[in-house]
């Protein structure tokens, strides 16, 4: 069984531009997440999608969005990029959590944004 | 709010020798803990969780944890340590949805692990 998927590896823009994450999920799963790894800022929360909604958002400016498609595999935007959004951006996969019920989240490999 | 502290920023052990890892949590219910572990530049390998139940669990790699409610722990522990092991170790706390925090994972910052041959 294929897990996360994550594209492009790695992606380099300048201060500015837009960046698109690409993130597909386990097979299966409806939940996706999205985490910023940032140097010195340690894993921290960026977005939930479950069932093509977003469900929750960390402590980011709305210049980062996404969304989630039909198939479930889901997008990361960020717009006007900024020197500090140089990080490690990693999707994570569960089932749905409308049940109720526990799940674990399966990681992706990552894709490594650097900013110019 | 939930919050994940690892003491231990850097550790050093030598292969063969016995390994525990550090994990507090602050959270005001029941929590949902995970340990992960990372090598560089890859993402978050899972090797294992508490939901319920026995509080000693089993993981892959050799791995197990204790669930300490009265000491709010976690802690990661391997009798004999491999070179393979080593990596950077992250424990993390989770929220059921429903409780409104959300679902998604608070982390601790992460303990370094460098083994010695």
């Amino acid at each position: 069984e294929a897990g996360v998927t994550q594209s492009p590896t790695h992606l380099i823009k300048t201060r500015g531009q837009q960046a698109t994450l690409r993130c597909s999920p386990i097979s299966g799963h409806t939940s996706v997440y999205w985490y910023q790894q940032a140097l010195g800022l340690g894993l921290q929360f960026l977005l939930w999608y479950d069932e093509g909604e977003e469900r929750n958002r960390g402590n980011f400016p709305p210049r980062f969005s996404g969304r989630q498609f039909p198939n479930y595999s889901s997008e990361l935007n960020v717009n006007a990029l900024e020197l500090e959004d140089s990080a490690l951006y990693l999707c994570a996969s569960s089932s749905s959590r409308t049940s109720g019920s526990t799940d674990t989240q399966y990681f992706g490999p990552g894709t490594r944004l650097t900013v110019l | 709010a939930q919050s994940v502290t690892q003491p231990d920023i850097h550790i050093t052990v030598s292969e063969g020798a016995s390994l525990e890892l550090r994990c507090n949590y602050s959270y005001g219910a029941t929590p949902y803990l995970f340990w992960y572990v990372q090598s560089p530049g890859q993402g978050l390998q899972l090797l294992l969780k508490y939901f319920s139940g026995d509080t000693l669990v089993q993981g892959i790699k050799g791995f197990e944890a204790e669930f300490k409610r009265s000491q709010s722990s976690f802690n990661l522990r391997k009798p004999s340590v491999h070179w393979s092991d080593a990596a950077e170790y992250f424990c993390a706390v989770g929220a059921l949805a429903l409780t409104g925090g959300g679902n998604k994972l608070t982390f601790g910052t992460g303990t370094q692990l460098k083994v010695e041959l």
